[in-house]
């Protein structure tokens, strides 16, 4: 059973146009997270969410916005997709409220590519 | 603020030799320490982790990293690597707050050759 998983794995879409990825975690945490990881392998948090709250909402467009139906799905829903968003996309979770002594568990990731 | 600097990108050796991929951090507070591994078209996995208490810390599939305060460093080491080895490492930090943010290295590549 896939603890963390996300749909699609890969999505190649064009300029202009608007897509989600989903994720699902079955591991009963309380806390979810997305994450952008660049062509060079940098990661970097996007959001985080507890129990449908939003908790960390880093420097990201508004393009982005994620949303959260309960708290074992965070999606992600971005807008106006630009070349600079191609990367891969972690969704991950951890129990309890987030906090720094959680392990977060990955989810295999999205390839967003956007032409 | 807190930052992560992992000093090489590529780490090529040989199966069975001694392995170490070097991380510094720069926090002005008390920090948590990670090493997690990310194997070809996945997801990250936790290695191991820093909390405190022992400064010597063992983790999955015989990795071990040890926190150095004044050296401001978080070293993962594994005296004999295998192929299956063969991934991306990360380093990560987190402040001791409750929010989880994990900030992380630039990821070093370990390369196992036979």
């Amino acid at each position: 059973d896939t603890a963390v998983s996300q749909t699609p794995k890969y999505l190649v879409t064009q300029m202009g146009n608007d897509k989600s990825i989903k994720c699902e975690q079955n591991l009963g945490h309380d806390t979810m997270y997305w994450y952008k990881q660049d062509s060079k392998k940098f990661l970097k948090i996007m959001f985080s969410y507890n129990n449908k709250e939003l908790i960390i909402n880093e420097t990201v467009p508004n393009r982005f916005s994620p949303k959260s139906p309960d708290k074992a799905h965070l999606n992600l829903h971005i807008n106006s997709l630009e070349l600079g968003d191609s990367a891969v996309y972690f969704c991950a979770s951890s129990q309890g409220a987030g906090g720094s002594l959680d392990t977060q568990y990955f989810g295999p990731g999205t390839r967003l590519t956007v032409l | 603020a807190q930052s992560v600097t992992q000093l090489d990108s590529q780490v090529p050796v040989f199966e069975e030799a001694p392995v170490e991929l070097r991380c510094n951090y720069s926090s002005s507070v008390s920090v948590y320490l990670f090493w997690y591994v990310q194997y070809p078209n996945q997801g990250l996995q936790l290695l191991l982790k820093y909390l405190s208490g022992s400064t010597l810390v063992k983790g999955i599939n015989g990795f071990e990293a040890e926190f150095n305060k004044s050296q401001t460093s978080f070293h993962l080491r594994k005296p004999s690597v295998h192929i299956s080895d063969t991934a991306e490492y990360f380093c990560a930090v987190t402040d001791r707050s409750n929010t989880g943010k994990l900030i992380f290295g630039q990821g070093t590549t370990l390369q196992v050759k036979p």
